[in-house]
Formats: structure tokens, sequence, C-alpha cells
């Protein structure tokens, strides 16, 4: 079955330093690939996105690039802000043509703190 | 824009007790789906449905029945609460179809429940 493993938190970073969150996956066939965050006491909200292999998703400074050859997806940000504080969620949809559409599977997240 | 509306926000049920988990979506989305979130171990998929009529099961389904007379309402049944239940859940709801496999879901904000 699908699978996503994200790299073990939480993650404690000064202002403006590198982020990098690694993420892969188990997958048959071309999955599309999501980054969600979640901010304190709210839902997930879609960060950034890529539905195929070598396409890199961007968003608020974030970007992530599908890798098929390593089955990755890592998050990255040249430099966070305080706001930037939350779980950061790493997610597949199956192909597209198959009966799984729809279906997430996430990792388990991983918890991000920025200190001034 | 409402997006998709989960009521309650917070409930705490004693173990036996039955509740139902409503959730709403505005934007016409064939696809709605119920999620419980548990610490270290992301979001799990409990039920989904691809459009009015028709539902199924997701990755824990047990203990939680689910409806969809309406395409706007997806309410979430738990029939005999059991402390293993207390969670976050999260309803979603995404464009469905072959076409859409890579479409993001929408989130609502979460119903956190407690079983005494």
């Amino acid at each position: 079955g699908n699978s996503v493993t994200q790299m073990e938190g939480p993650v404690t970073l000064s202002e403006e330093a590198f982020l990098t969150i690694n993420c892969t996956y188990t997958a048959t066939g071309y999955p599309s690939l999501f980054w969600y965050v979640q901010y304190p006491g709210e839902g997930l909200q879609l960060l950034l996105k890529a539905t195929k292999a070598d396409d890199k998703g961007s968003n608020k400074g974030f970007e992530a690039t599908y890798r098929k050859e390593t089955t990755s997806f890592h998050l990255e940000k040249g430099s966070v802000q305080v706001s930037d504080s939350a779980v950061y969620f790493c997610a597949l949809s199956p192909s597209a043509g198959g009966t799984s559409y729809g279906k997430l599977t996430f990792g388990q997240g991983t918890i991000l703190t920025v200190h001034p | 824009n409402a997006g998709v509306t989960q009521t309650p926000k917070f409930q705490v049920l004693k173990t036996g007790q039955s509740m139902t988990l409503q959730c709403a979506q505005d934007m016409n989305h064939e696809y709605m789906s119920w999620y419980r979130q548990d610490p270290g171990m992301g979001l799990r998929l409990i039920h989904y449905s691809v459009g009015a009529g028709i539902t199924d099961q997701g990755e824990v389904p047990n203990g939680y029945n689910v409806s969809r007379s309406t395409t706007e309402d997806f309410p979430l049944r738990l029939l005999s609460a059991a402390p293993s239940q207390t969670s976050v859940y999260f309803c979603a709801s995404s464009r469905t179809g072959k076409l859409y496999s890579n479409q993001p879901q929408h989130f609502g904000d979460g119903t956190r429940l407690s079983i005494l």
C-alpha cells in the first residue's frame, strides 16, 4: 500500500535559518504529492503541491521538488520566520485513473518551532 | 466564503454514548471525507464519499458510521463512544473524478473529541 515517511521532529530553528523537512514515499505509479500546514488550533491548509516527476511546488517561500528517482518530496525554505511555526504534513494522492482518487495518505507530521 | 464547516468544535462524551459530528461544505464538492488526527500518527482516513448516496470505508472505519444524503453534508456518527476514539476529527472536501485526483482537499477546523 501507499505510505509517507517524514523526518522525526520536533524541529527548532532560529529566525532566518534554513529549513529542510524530509519526506519520502512509497506508491505505485505516479501519485500527486502535497505539503499541508496546520497552524495552532486550525485545520490543515494546502501549502504546495506537485503532480508529476521533476515538478517544483512553491508557495510563501517554501519549495519542494518531486523526485521520482529517490521517491522524495523534501520541503525547504531559505529563511524561516516566527510565523512559520506550525505542523507540516507531507501527503500523497494516488495516480489519476485509479479508483483511489482523493484518498490522501499522510506522513506523521513535523512540528516546527521558530524562535526570534 | 464558508468552505468546510464542522460542528461542534469541542465535545466531551462518556463511554457508551453516541453522537454525530457535523460537516458541511458550500463549494459543491463531490468528494468528502473524515480523518482522525492522533499524536505521532498523522491523519488517518475513516470514511469517504464520492457523491451523494455513495460512501465507503477508509483505513480506520470501525466504530463509525456515515451517510451522504446531500452533496453539502457528510455527518460522522459514533455509535457507542470508546476512549480509543478520543481524537481530533477533520472533515475535508474536494472535487473528484479521475481528472481531479491531483486537486487539494479543503479541511474544516476540526472537532476535538474526548471520551471519558
